[in-house]
């Protein structure tokens, strides 16, 4: 069964600066990595998703996969308050539900 | 565009009552997942609909709890009889298909006493 970890489990990062989170999975045969994005009161909602090894970046966002190091991790560039949220990791395979991570609470300090 | 709506938004209830939560999923969408998410445990799939065929029904939340797809458009989640240990967020996620962006509705927060 696929095991989703996340790191850390808390962040706090100043206003500005960058933020990184981690995510780790055990299923080799992964093939879909998302990550989704909670505001306090809401649902979550799809951050953005990387299919490929390598970064792909939207925006101040980053995303970068690693298959063989079952890795994959989130990077934000100039950290604004409102990117204050718990940030969720999510990984699938075709046929599979996806599977979401711990989760790594992010609060940027204005 | 119309988004996953879910209701109610909060819900009390005694131990021992039956609750029914409901939702709406985006128009179009085949899957529907119900999740329950609290701080110790995250979040955890309660049941999965493909096309309004119950894909999958949570291992160790098969006993007190039912989700059910009436029709495309409309899913309920009823808990019966409810313990204090039920108190979390239930949410709903929909999608195009599996492999697709699950769109969340907000969550029912419910507290059982």
């Amino acid at each position: 069964q696929q095991k989703v970890q996340q790191s850390p489990e808390s962040l706090i990062v100043p206003e500005g600066g960058m933020a990184s989170l981690n995510c780790t999975f055990s299923d080799r045969n992964s093939q879909y990595f998302w990550w989704y994005r909670q505001h306090s009161g809401e649902g979550p909602k799809a951050l953005m998703s990387i299919f490929s090894n390598g970064d792909k970046k939207e925006g101040r966002f980053t995303a970068h996969l690693n298959k063989a190091s079952l890795y994959v991790s989130l990077h934000i560039k100039d950290s604004q308050p409102s990117d204050s949220a718990l940030y969720f990791c999510a990984v699938s395979r075709m046929g599979y539900k996806l599977t979401f991570g711990t989760g790594t609470s992010l609060l940027v300090d204005p | 565009d119309a988004g996953v709506t879910q209701t109610p938004r909060h819900e009390v209830a005694e131990k021992g009552q039956t609750i029914i939560l409901k939702c709406e999923p985006v128009s179009g969408h085949n899957d529907l997942f119900w999740y329950r998410q609290t701080k110790i445990q995250g979040l955890e799939l309660l049941s999965y609909f493909r096309s309004k065929s119950l894909m999958e029904d949570g291992g160790a939340f098969k006993d007190r709890f039912k989700a059910e797809m009436l029709n495309s458009s409309f899913s309920t989640l009823k808990i019966q009889p409810t313990e204090p240990k039920d108190s979390a967020v239930y949410l709903c996620a929909s999608s195009l298909w599996d492999q697709d962006t699950q769109y969340f509705g907000p969550g029912t927060r419910l507290l059982v006493l």
